[in-house]
């Protein structure tokens, strides 16, 4: 069974910085792309970042580029996102996702998310 | 960026209804949209992924269509289980986009 558990969310001010991880069993983790998706009750979903399963593509939403960073750790089984200068607007529920499916291009499992808030 | 709009934002439908949504791409995306169901504190959920095929283990109530830049998402006959929003994603260009979402109610 495919399993995917975040960790590290949690309460942090304005300009501050979070790791996030994600840590995956039950299926082959070094044949996948991983995503970050975050929601918020406001805007919906919203896809963040994508690396691909050597870490030789790396993707970012406009709005998070050049603050946060994507990596992963294949010998891990784990995916993180390093998340800097953190602003009000990042407050979401952050997934990790795995790029799967038959043409390798939908978010076919979820972990089960990991909140943030950034709030002085 | 591609643009994915949906319609309508929220619906409610009597048990047993036929339930249909509507995504419009702001350009053309052939068939590479997916579609998700959310429940309230839960993780999104694949439902449809290639506009028009079911995942794994979704009950045949749900269907998908369309090409190129518009898409209809359908339940046949919605359940109470089927509460839930629902969201449409292309994955065409990066970055992949998501509809704004359907939430669905029953009446």
């Amino acid at each position: 069974e495919v399993q995917l558990v975040e960790s590290g969310g949690g309460l942090v001010k304005p300009g501050g910085s979070l790791r996030l991880s994600c840590a995956a069993s039950g299926f082959t983790f070094s044949s996948y792309s991983m995503n970050w998706v975050r929601h918020t009750p406001g805007k919906g979903l919203e896809w963040v970042s994508c690396i691909s399963s050597s870490s030789s593509y790396i993707y970012y939403a406009e709005s998070v580029k050049g603050r946060f960073t994507v990596s992963r750790d294949n010998a891990k089984n784990s995916v993180y996102l390093q998340m800097n200068s953190l602003r009000a607007e990042d407050t979401a529920v952050y997934y990790c996702a795995r790029l799967g499916g038959l043409g390798a291009s939908a978010f076919d499992n979820w972990g089960q998310g990991t909140m943030v808030t950034v709030s002085s | 960026d591609i643009q994915m709009t949906q319609s309508p934002s929220s619906l409610s439908a009597s048990v047993g209804d036929r339930v249909t949504i509507t995504c419009q791409a702001s350009q053309d995306i052939s068939n590479s949209l997916n579609w998700y169901q959310q429940k309230p504190g839960k993780a999104p959920k694949l439902v449809i992924y290639d506009a028009s095929n079911l995942e794994t283990g979704v009950p045949s109530r749900f269907s998908g269509s369309g090409s190129g830049t518009v898409f209809t998402f359908t339940i046949s006959s919605l359940q109470p289980k089927d509460i839930a929003t629902y969201y449409c994603q292309q994955y065409d260009n990066l970055p992949y986009t998501f509809g704004q979402g359907t939430k669905l109610e029953i009446k």
